[in-house]
């Protein structure tokens, strides 16, 4: 069974502080996605990664960052957290493979910014 | 890039009764159409996808059509059930491989009455 976990569930910060949410995997697999998931707008991918080191933007990379040091852990990083950064992220993960592109989703880090 | 459209936002339905999807696509490159679950509280999973070289697909009680000239892909339900209650997201992507990035719709809360 793949699995992926993500740091926390649940967390509360104030604006202006740095977060880190972390998800790992333990599938070995190559990408790695970060997305935000707001009610009525769906899931929306913030960034992704192909490989270690390697980063690319998704649709909404603005005031996040990422990093990948290692193959199974891709860290999300707010550098500056504000409210309207309040929302449930999801990480995924997925390996190239002829037969199935399936992402495989963590559980969720509801983030509240007060 | 890619705009995904899906409707309706919400559907409810009788137990037994069927259930019907649609979701459009802009970009004609896309040819990877997954379908997501969503449970109350719990993480996104695959159920049904399909590629642009086929025109359905079916599991069980499950299925996806797909019509390329139209650029709509629609997932049906038959027999509902309670248990099919939850959040449902299509996607498409460009993918030929795994190297590839989802655009998922807004999402369809499906409520199944007894």
């Amino acid at each position: 069974d793949v699995k992926v976990t993500q740091s926390s569930r649940y967390l509360v910060k104030r604006t202006g502080e740095k977060v880190f949410l972390e998800c790992v995997q333990d599938m070995d697999h190559e990408n790695m996605f970060w997305y935000r998931q707001d009610p009525g707008l769906g899931l929306r991918l913030i960034y992704f990664s192909y490989d270690v080191k390697m980063k690319e933007k998704g649709d909404i990379p603005e005031g996040y960052s990422v990093s990948r040091e290692k193959k199974e852990r891709f860290s999300l990083i707010l550098e500056s957290a504000s409210t309207n950064q309040t929302s449930m992220y999801l990480c995924a993960s997925t390996t190239p493979a002829e037969d199935s592109y399936e992402q495989y989703f963590g559980p969720g880090t509801r983030l509240t910014v007060t | 890039g890619e705009n995904v459209e899906q409707h309706p936002s919400t559907l409810s339905v009788q137990e037994g009764d069927s259930a019907v999807i649609k979701c459009t696509y802009s970009d004609s490159a896309s040819n990877y159409f997954p379908w997501y679950k969503q449970e109350l509280g719990k993480r996104p999973q695959l159920i049904i996808d399909i590629r642009s070289n086929v025109g359905e697909k079916k599991d069980q009680r499950i299925a996806v059509t797909l019509n390329k000239t139209a650029k709509h892909f629609s997932l049906h339900i038959t027999e509902t059930q309670p248990e099919d209650s939850a959040v449902y997201f299509c996607a498409a992507s460009r993918g030929n491989s795994g190297y590839s990035t989802l655009t998922f719709g807004k999402g369809t809360m499906l409520l199944v009455s007894p």
